[in-house]
C-alpha cells in the first residue's frame, strides 16, 4: 500500500531563516512520482513540483530546492530566505507513474512564517 | 494547464438535504477525480470519474452517499447526499494533465451543513 508521511504537522519561523519540509513514502511500485503541493490561506492547491522516481537530482527552482533520496524513501522540501508570503500548508504526495492515477496525498505541514 | 471551474464556491446546507457540485473543465481529459478535505485535514480522494462508465470509489465512500455523474470528456458532478454536519468539508475536483503525471486542481467547493 502506498503511503506518504509529513511527521511536522505546524513549522513556525522568521522570515529569512531556511526551513525544510519532511517527507518520507511508502510504495511497492518501481516507478512512481512525488510531488510537493502549496495550499495557501484562501484555499486553492498550487502545484510545485513533479519528481520521477528514476530521477533522483536534486532541483532548485529560486528559492524552493528538493531533495529526493530513494534510500531513504525521503524527498525533502527547502525554503531558502522564507518570506511571510511562504506561509501556506504544504502537502507531499505519490502516485503511481501511469496515466490516471490519483494521488496519495500526507496530511501536510502548516508553515507559519512572521515578519 | 487546465482550467477548472467549480460550482458552487461555497455553500450552506441543512442537515439531509442533499448538493451537487459541478467540475467544468476547459479541455478533454480521461479521467477526473474527487477528493474531500476535512477541516484541519489532508485530502483524501472519494472516487475516480471516467468518461462512460461508472466511478470507482474509493473504500470508505459509496455511491449512495456520493453519486457521480461524468457525462463527457469536460464535465462531472459530485452529489453529497442527505448531508450531516460530518459532511462539511472542501470538495476538490482534479484532472490529469494530457502529458501525464501531474494533476490540476479546482479551487474547491466549501460546503458547510448546519
Amino acid at each position: 500500500a502506498q503511503k506518504v508521511t509529513q511527521a511536522q504537522t505546524e513549522i513556525s519561523v522568521v522570515e529569512k531563516e531556511d526551513v525544510t519540509l519532511d517527507c518520507v513514502y511508502e510504495t511497492r511500485d518501481t516507478t512512481y512520482y512525488l510531488f510537493w503541493y502549496k495550499q495557501p490561506p484562501s484555499g486553492e492547491l498550487v502545484f510545485l513540483i513533479r519528481r520521477n522516481s528514476f530521477d533522483e537530482q536534486n532541483e532548485i527552482s529560486g528559492r524552493y530546492s528538493w531533495n529526493f533520496q530513494k534510500s531513504t524513501s525521503s524527498f525533502n522540501f527547502t525554503i531558502t530566505a522564507s518570506q511571510v508570503v511562504d506561509s501556506a500548508v504544504y502537502f507531499c504526495a505519490l502516485s503511481e507513474a501511469q496515466a490516471g492515477t490519483a494521488l496519495i496525498f500526507g496530511k501536510g505541514t502548516t508553515l507559519s512564517v512572521s515578519s | 494547464s487546465a482550467v477548472i471551474s467549480q460550482k458552487p464556491s461555497r455553500d450552506i446546507c441543512q442537515r439531509g438535504t442533499s448538493l451537487t457540485i459541478q467540475c467544468q473543465v476547459d479541455s478533454q481529459v480521461t479521467m477526473m477525480f474527487w477528493y474531500r478535505q476535512q477541516p484541519g485535514q489532508s485530502l483524501t480522494l472519494i472516487a475516480t470519474a471516467n468518461q462512460g462508465s461508472e466511478a470507482t470509489y474509493e473504500s470508505g465512500f459509496v455511491i449512495d452517499k456520493f453519486p457521480i455523474s461524468r457525462p463527457n470528456l469536460t464535465f462531472s458532478t459530485l452529489t453529497v447526499s442527505n448531508m450531516s454536519p460530518e459532511d462539511s468539508s472542501i470538495y476538490l475536483c482534479s484532472v490529469e494533465s494530457v502529458y501525464g503525471g501531474e494533476l490540476f486542481f479546482g479551487e474547491g467547493s466549501r460546503l458547510t451543513v448546519l
